[in-house]
């Protein structure tokens, strides 16, 4: 009955390779997200959907390319991974983008680029 | 194990005491506030919410304090258990889209 799930739990790679992550929520919520802590465990996020369609887009390398397959799943994709993209991922899901609406987390994909 | 944080502001509390979190946001147009408590190696967890028109909101063993003139909110957790040990954050949303801010975090350790 897990909520927000994400895969893989841990990804260990080489500089320059692409990598994805995959996320899914079985909440029946419309926004999901995907948020970076580092590893002085500061949480940004990076990038929001609603419904599929793309509604939050930070300051965030365009090496990182969000796919929003359906509105049950958020996947990250990242080209050319470098050392300071090593941090932990979580996808979030909300009921609904308007503020007020409480966010919840996946377990976290530990990304570690060597 | 991942990183632990080790530059964390850190709350160390006797089992059984009460433990008070503090955070100062920045914002003054945010109207909505949560507390996460994550434990190590999981995920940010919803533990209470309170909005801009509340100045105080209870849940189990947990009380959220809204001071929106000084922009301070609280966290107090009663009777604090083992399990409690944690980092709390706290996280404001104050533009469209349900944008949540982060704040740094505080580290919980719960002394038997």
């Amino acid at each position: 009955d897990t909520a927000v799930s994400q895969t893989p739990k841990y990804l260990v790679t080489q500089m320059g390779n692409d990598k994805s992550i995959k996320c899914e929520q079985n909440l029946g919520h419309d926004t999901m997200y995907w948020y970076k802590q580092d590893s002085k465990k500061f949480l940004k996020i990076m990038f929001s959907y609603n419904n599929k369609e793309l509604i939050i887009n930070e300051t965030v390398p365009n090496r990182f390319s969000p796919k929003s397959p359906d509105k049950a799943h958020l996947n990250l994709h990242i080209n050319s991974l470098e050392l300071g993209d090593s941090a932990v991922y979580f996808c979030a899901s909300s009921q609904a983008p308007q503020r007020g609406g409480a966010q919840y987390f996946g377990p976290g994909t530990r990304l570690l680029v060597l | 194990g991942e990183s632990v944080g080790l530059h964390l502001p850190t709350l160390s509390v006797q089992e059984g005491d009460n433990s008070i979190i503090n955070c100062a946001y920045s914002n003054s147009a945010s109207d909505y506030f949560i507390w996460y408590k994550q434990e190590s190696g999981k995920g940010p967890q919803f533990i209470i919410d309170i909005r801009s028109n509340m100045d105080k909101r209870q849940g189990q063993r947990v009380t959220v304090l809204l001071n929106k003139t000084v922009k301070h909110l609280s966290l107090q957790i009663a009777a604090t258990q083992p399990g409690d040990s944690a980092v709390y954050f706290c996280a404001e949303n104050s533009a469209a889209g349900n944008k949540l801010t982060f704040g740094g975090g505080t580290r919980v350790l719960v002394k038997p």
